[in-house]
């Protein structure tokens, strides 16, 4: 079936590097995808989202970009901080009505002194 | 801060027990999930509600059922807990019509069935 995956589970970089996590998705339908941030003991919280009709969006220290024609999103975090340290997860939305965001494996950031 | 809240945070029963998940939030959302995640997995969608007396099966199968009596609630229950049950069960909400797919989650439940 369809589903989001993650190259890498543990991605280790030093505080003030930028990191880039990136996610495969293989649901050619999906039009929105989603950036989650998931620290120790809670829930998820949103980052940065991108709709299809987009290559690029950025936010605050974070960058998305949606390759489609490799079916890649990848978010980048310039400066990264000790607080980045986390589980981020990329999510789809495969129906804007519902709601229902397919999830894919996480990434650890692990931020380094 | 999102507004949603999760009761208890920790659990560990013993087989066989009925337990019930808790679950609220305060922004008026239509919309509820119900989502499990074990540790250092992704999250599978098991139950969601669109309204009162809305609920849907997610896309993980799931021995828990789930309720939507007011809309601030969405209660997950466990008639008879086992092992297989151990996990950690996220809630989230979002708002109807919005057009972006943020969700807001709870802290989370984690559960341990002995």
């Amino acid at each position: 079936g369809e589903s989001v995956g993650l190259h890498l589970p543990t991605l280790s970089v030093q505080e003030g590097d930028n990191s880039i996590i990136n996610c495969a998705y293989s649901n050619s339908a999906s039009d929105y995808f989603i950036w989650y941030k998931q620290e120790s003991g809670k829930g998820p919280q949103f980052i940065i989202d991108i709709r299809s009709n987009m290559d690029k969006r950025q936010g605050q220290r974070v960058t998305v970009l949606l390759n489609k024609t490799v079916k890649h999103l990848s978010l980048q975090i310039a400066a990264t901080q000790p607080g980045d340290s986390a589980v981020y997860f990329c999510a789809e939305n495969l129906n804007r009505e519902t709601d229902k965001l397919i999830f894919g494996t996480g990434t650890r950031l692990q931020v380094f002194p | 801060e999102a507004d949603i809240y999760q009761t208890p945070r920790y659990l560990v029963i013993g087989t066989g027990k009925k337990i019930t998940l808790e679950c609220s939030q305060t922004m008026g959302h239509d919309k509820m999930y119900w989502y499990q995640q074990d540790p250092g997995m992704e999250l599978h969608l098991i139950h969601y509600s669109y309204g009162v007396n809305s609920t849907e099966k997610g896309d993980l199968s799931s021995e828990s059922t789930v309720s939507r009596i007011r809309t601030e609630h969405f209660p997950l229950t466990l008639e008879s807990a086992r092992p297989s049950h151990t996990s950690q069960y996220l809630c989230a909400s979002s708002d109807r019509g919005f057009d972006t797919g943020e969700l807001f989650f709870g802290e989370g439940s984690r559960l341990t069935v002995l």
